[in-house]
């Protein structure tokens, strides 16, 4: 079945850095990849996401890059604000074969003043 | 609008026994997902349910099962409970099925949060 790696699993960054987290999936029929931040105590909310039709996705601080022929698709979060600070999964799921979305294990990022 | 609410909020069961959680969508949404998130595990896949049909289910055993009302409301099930059933359950909501051509913003509910003693 589907499997989506998640790296790292911890980042910190200074304040006004840069931050990226790396995800690889298995199926190659995916074709829809969301990107989920979840605060502490909080609900996770949807950020971004693309589709496979397209390379990358940007709005506003946030970007999304996909390599559909490596399989992996990476978010970059630029100028980081300390309300940054949370954990972020990816996520992976094709409308070709099967829905089931499947998540990383999450990256906690921390925002360093 | 008012979000996604769930109910109840927290739940402290003994194994052996079952549980039902609720969710109500979004005015209008039409999707439930269930997803359980736990420490170890991270977030992971339950089943989706629109227009009173589960669409696709994740890789639980069948004790986990649920289903949707015509208000779109769904209840969610865990029969003869596990000390690992221990985690947070999250229901999210969308106007269309997830993975659908159209708009597509998954909503999440609070959680609830079953420990299984």
């Amino acid at each position: 079945g589907e499997n989506v790696e998640q790296h790292p699993s911890t980042l910190s960054v200074q304040e006004g850095d840069s931050a990226v987290i790396k995800c690889t999936y298995s199926d190659s029929a995916s074709n829809y990849f969301p990107w989920y931040k979840q605060e502490l105590g909080k609900r996770p909310q949807l950020i971004i996401d693309i589709r496979s039709n397209v390379g990358e996705k940007k709005d506003q601080r946030i970007a999304v890059t996909l390599n559909k022929t490596a399989k992996h698709f990476s978010l970059h979060i630029t100028e980081t604000q300390p309300e940054d600070s949370a954990v972020y999964f990816c996520a992976a799921s094709s409308d070709v074969r099967d829905d089931k979305i499947i998540f990383g294990k999450g990256t906690r990022l921390h925002i360093l003043p | 609008k008012a979000g996604v609410t769930q109910t109840p909020r927290y739940l402290i069961k003994t194994r052996g026994q079952q549980v039902t959680l609720s969710c109500s969508p979004i005015s209008g949404h039409r999707s439930v997902s269930w997803y359980q998130q736990t420490p170890g595990q991270g977030l992971q896949f339950l089943f989706e349910y629109f227009s009173e049909t589960q669409r696709n289910k994740g890789n639980f055993p069948g004790r986990f099962s649920g289903r949707q009302f015509s208000n779109s409301r769904s209840e969610m099930n865990v029969s003869t409970l596990e000390l690992g059933d221990s985690a947070l359950y999250l229901c999210a909501s969308s106007l269309e099925a997830v993975l659908s051509s159209s708009y597509n913003e998954q909503f999440f509910g609070p959680g609830t949060r079953l420990t299984v003693l």
